[in-house]
């Protein structure tokens, strides 16, 4: 069955210190991957995407993550992260069955609590 | 640009009723998708909608439907509601077909099943 894990449910930091989010999917032969963001009290909002080429994706806000086909995985991270930047980020697998069709799931998503 | 709409933002169903929540995406967004988002099961893709024509589906029962107009616009219709319907309904627009699309979200209807 198709999923995505998202290894930490909550990750406090400290303000300007590296963070890293994890997310891991089930094995399949064609996936888009994503990133989305959700503040407080606000809508979704797409960090990144990976399509295809690179395999390090530079999202908005100084996000950045990366594909790694072995080990079916998408982290996130950031090099120096600010207090704005707390919020919940979801991870998210398009597992394609061909052409336009294919499934979505979302990972349970990681809070990611940045204090001063 | 307006952003994607959701009406109504709040909802209070009693078990066994039906709903219709509503989405009017981007103007020129031609594509609209559905999610629902508990505390439980997290965000969870309910069905995408193209050209008046539902393009792609996920794993939900048959009491969820929904149907697209000429205009894009977008309805979702749950029938038969059960308590573990309560969730936050959100409507998202892109361009074009397919996941590769930048979607943008609306900020939700939020159902309660009483």
């Amino acid at each position: 069955a198709q999923s995505v894990t998202q290894l930490d449910s909550q990750v406090p930091v400290f303000e300007e210190a590296p963070v890293e989010l994890r997310c891991n999917y089930s094995s399949s032969v064609s996936v888009y991957l994503f990133w989305y963001v959700q503040y407080p009290n606000q809508g979704l909002q797409l960090l990144l995407k990976y399509l295809s080429g690179s395999t390090l994706v530079k999202g908005i806000n100084g996000f950045e993550a990366e594909f790694n086909k072995s080990q079916t995985s998408f982290h996130l991270r950031k090099p120096s992260v600010h207090i704005s930047d707390t919020a919940e980020y979801f991870c998210a697998v398009w597992f394609s069955y061909g052409g336009s069709q294919g499934n979505l799931i979302f990972g349970k998503g990681t809070k990611l609590s940045v204090k001063p | 640009k307006a952003g994607v709409t959701q009406t109504p933002r709040y909802l209070i169903k009693t078990r066994g009723q039906q709903v219709t929540l509503s989405c009017s995406p981007i103007s020129g967004h031609r594509s609209v998708s559905w999610y629902q988002q508990t505390p439980g099961q997290g965000l969870q893709f309910l069905f995408e909608y193209f050209s008046e024509t539902q393009r792609n589906k996920g794993n939900f029962p048959g009491r969820f439907s929904g149907r697209q107009f000429s205009n894009s616009r977008s309805e979702m219709n749950v029938s038969t509601l059960e308590l573990g319907d309560s969730a936050l309904y959100l409507c998202a627009s892109s361009l074009s077909q397919g996941a590769w699309d930048t979607q943008y979200f609306g900020p939700g209807t939020r159902l309660t099943v009483l």
